[in-house]
């Protein structure tokens, strides 16, 4: 069973407008969730990440919004740049803080038009 | 800086061989993990290790699969007797220490069975 799920196999948007990727979790034992970029033959990158115990995080274009009760998490890029087109992974672990064993979705490519 | 190296880049194998994956994680990284990437999935945890001990193997699918790091620095995975499933791209990650610290990705190893 997928305890991860990313709905959205892949998604189009406009230079300079808003990404919302989207991610849903059915393990209410993850409790620190992550984003990971990927380009094609390179190894996944770390974007940003959140705690349970917050509902959003942000980092420059970057923000991380958590809705636990939803268990429903998603990545807004503002505003969206060429360089954003990539494979977007989320994932999450048990254990406060803990990155040792993460359970990643399918993944979400995206794809921003010039 | 250099970051985590992953040898060989592509590996063909027959069916019922013996392979050997490496990994060099960036210097002074204590955590090293393996995930495995299948076509048209996310990465799937398979082990990772605190110094030169496998602190979780759980992911491991079989017992031909095995790891090791024995110097707390170069790891390499062992596959015996492969199998045409065992074909994904075989990615490795360091951290600092396991815990809150990103996992860092190498560009993974290929691996073909035919």
């Amino acid at each position: 069973d997928q305890q991860v799920k990313q709905n959205s196999p892949s998604l189009s948007v406009q230079e300079g407008r808003i990404s919302i990727l989207n991610c849903d979790y059915t393990n209410s034992m993850f409790d620190y969730f992550l984003w990971y970029k990927k380009y094609p033959a390179e190894g996944p990158t770390f974007l940003i990440s959140i705690s349970s115990i917050k509902d959003k995080n942000e980092d420059g274009r970057f923000t991380v919004f958590l809705n636990k009760s939803a268990k429903h998490l998603s990545l807004h890029i503002v505003p969206s740049q060429p360089g954003d087109s990539a494979v977007y992974f989320c994932a999450a672990s048990e254990g406060n803080f803990g990155n040792e064993k993460l359970t990643f979705g399918t993944g979400t490519r995206l794809t921003i038009i010039p | 800086g250099a970051g985590v190296s992953q040898t060989p880049s592509n590996k063909v194998t027959e069916k019922g061989k013996y392979v050997e994956l490496r990994c060099d994680p960036i210097s002074g990284h204590t955590a090293l993990y393996w995930y495995r990437q299948s076509l048209g999935q996310g990465p799937e945890f398979l082990i990772y290790f605190q110094g030169t001990g496998a602190a979780d193997d759980s992911g491991l699918p079989n017992d031909r699969f095995f790891a090791v790091r024995p110097e707390g620095s170069v790891s390499t995975l062992k596959i015996q007797r492969t199998e045409r499933g065992d074909s994904a791209v075989y990615l490795c990650a360091s951290s600092l220490k396991a815990g809150n610290s990103p996992l860092h990705f190498g560009n993974g190893t290929r691996l073909t069975v035919t």
